[in-house]
């Protein structure tokens, strides 16, 4: 049974970068798209990109000058960094199995960010 | 971005009975090659990252009851629960896959009338 593991810092000021990883356990690594995603009370859900274990990405344009997705095959992991944070950056991120053709069937079990 | 909206924003419906909620994008999501609507919905309850129901619309996942179910194509969809549970007192989302940026619906909160 896949299951997703995530991590990093939950307090940053604003300008810092916000880093996080997320480690797949008990499950193949390849042939899946991996995906950062955040939530916030007031503009719900929002997909922040996604890394193919190929290595190719894609961004939501509207963080995608401040985004960075990469991975770490031999370590199963993906990491998200998001440079500048502001307060609207502040929210639960979370990792996801999932992207392009998928749903996210598979989700870590978040971190809240609290720019401040 | 293909915008999804759903409705009603809050639901609150009497134990056994039927749940509606809708979600309708801008955009299809309809990929005419073969055929199949991507898009998904979830479930999510209180400090719990979301669990998706539904996915290509109509499939359920492995392990959702068979209350749940799926319907629509192309910019109209409705998940329906056939006969609400305690524990189906969550907020609901439909997203789409079709296309970057994948986006979500605001959530449906369902409660117990």
């Amino acid at each position: 049974q896949v299951q997703l593991q995530q991590w990093g810092a939950g307090l940053l000021k604003p300008s810092e970068t916000l880093s996080l990883t997320c480690a797949v356990y008990g499950g193949s690594f390849s042939g899946y798209y991996w995906s950062w995603i955040r939530q916030t009370p007031g503009k719900g859900l929002e997909w922040i990109g996604e890394i193919h274990h190929s290595g190719s990405t894609n961004y939501n344009p509207s963080l995608k000058s401040r985004v960075t997705i990469s991975l770490d095959t031999s370590k199963n992991q993906f990491s998200l960094k998001l440079t500048s944070v502001t307060a609207a950056d502040t929210a639960v991120y979370y990792c996801a199995r999932g992207g392009a053709i998928d749903a996210f069937e598979i989700w870590g079990q978040g971190t809240m960010v609290t720019v401040s | 971005d293909n915008v999804m909206t759903q409705s009603p924003d809050s639901l609150a419906v009497s134990l056994g009975e039927r749940a509606t909620i809708n979600c309708k994008s801008r955009q299809s999501v309809l990929y005419s090659s073969n055929n199949k609507n991507y898009l998904a919905w979830y479930q999510q309850k209180p400090g719990q990252p979301p669990k998706v129901l539904i996915y290509w619309a109509s499939t359920r996942e492995s392990g959702v009851p068979d209350r749940f179910s799926g319907s629509g194509s192309g910019t109209d969809f409705t998940l329906t629960i056939s006969s609400l549970q305690p524990e189906d007192v969550a907020v609901y989302y439909c997203q789409q896959y079709y296309n970057t940026p994948y986006t979500f619906g605001q959530g449906t909160k369902l409660e117990i009338k």
